[in-house]
């Protein structure tokens, strides 16, 4: 079956940036679908960074489109997430997800889950 | 930015019948998508396009949208569906992903 893992630091120091990348294994990245990324601040709720198509197309947050960059790598069948000018309020668990289009009717949901990855951001 | 509110907690008894609702403004025109997440876990899709529900969810859950209100409707609460609940949908443009705020279900 289709799974997700996330790796990356789980330190990253204020003003630098986090990077993050999730491979996808029991499907082929290059074969369809949309994949996304969704953070969660400890205690809090759940929030959409963006999402990348397997050809490279990309929308993001306007919230943090100034900081955000997607990217994949169909070779290596992953996809990675760069947040830059890191703060505190960056520390999160960060998930990757693959995102099901419903062309038929439009519309979309994260069908399947990374188990996430806990990021802080401190000096 | 466009939000989408629900209820900070909702409580029942087992065997009871839960309703968590979720409003925006653009819920007439976006599809609704719904997901349970359990501590320490990640979040499962229970509920797609407002009502149906992906294979391997029980029948107790079930969806409804009725103007800028959509609700997921837990049958005969289990004490295995405490969670977090959170809605999902996408501004007008259909664009921009969002989250609710979520809804803590405690089963008394």
């Amino acid at each position: 079956q289709v799974q997700l893992q996330e790796s990356g630091p789980g330190l990253v120091k204020p003003s630098e940036t986090l990077s993050l990348t999730c491979a996808v294994s029991g499907y082929s990245i290059s074969s369809g679908y949309y994949w996304g990324w969704i953070r969660q601040p400890p205690g809090k709720g759940l929030e959409w960074i963006g999402s990348i198509y397997h050809s490279g197309s990309t929308y993001y947050n306007p919230s943090l489109k100034s900081r955000v960059t997607i990217s994949v790598d169909t070779s290596k069948n992953q996809f990675s997430l760069k947040l830059s000018s890191v703060t505190a309020a960056d520390t999160a668990v960060y998930y990757c997800a693959r995102e099901k289009y419903y062309y038929d009717s439009g519309g979309s949901a994260f069908d399947i889950w990374g188990q996430g990855t806990m990021v802080t951001v401190s000096s | 930015s466009y939000e989408l509110t629900q209820p900070p907690s909702v409580s029942v008894s087992p065997g009871q019948t839960a309703r968590i609702t979720c409003s925006g403004d653009a819920l007439p025109k976006q599809y609704a998508y719904w997901y349970q997440q359990k501590p320490g876990q990640a979040p499962v899709l229970v509920i797609y396009k407002d009502s149906e529900r992906p294979s391997g969810i029980p029948e107790r859950f079930s969806g409804s949208s009725s103007g800028t209100t959509v609700t997921l409707t837990i049958s005969g609460v289990q004490a295995e569906d405490e969670a977090d609940y959170y809605c999902q949908s996408a501004d007008s443009s259909g664009t921009y992903k969002v989250f609710g705020g979520g809804t803590k279900l405690t089963v008394l």
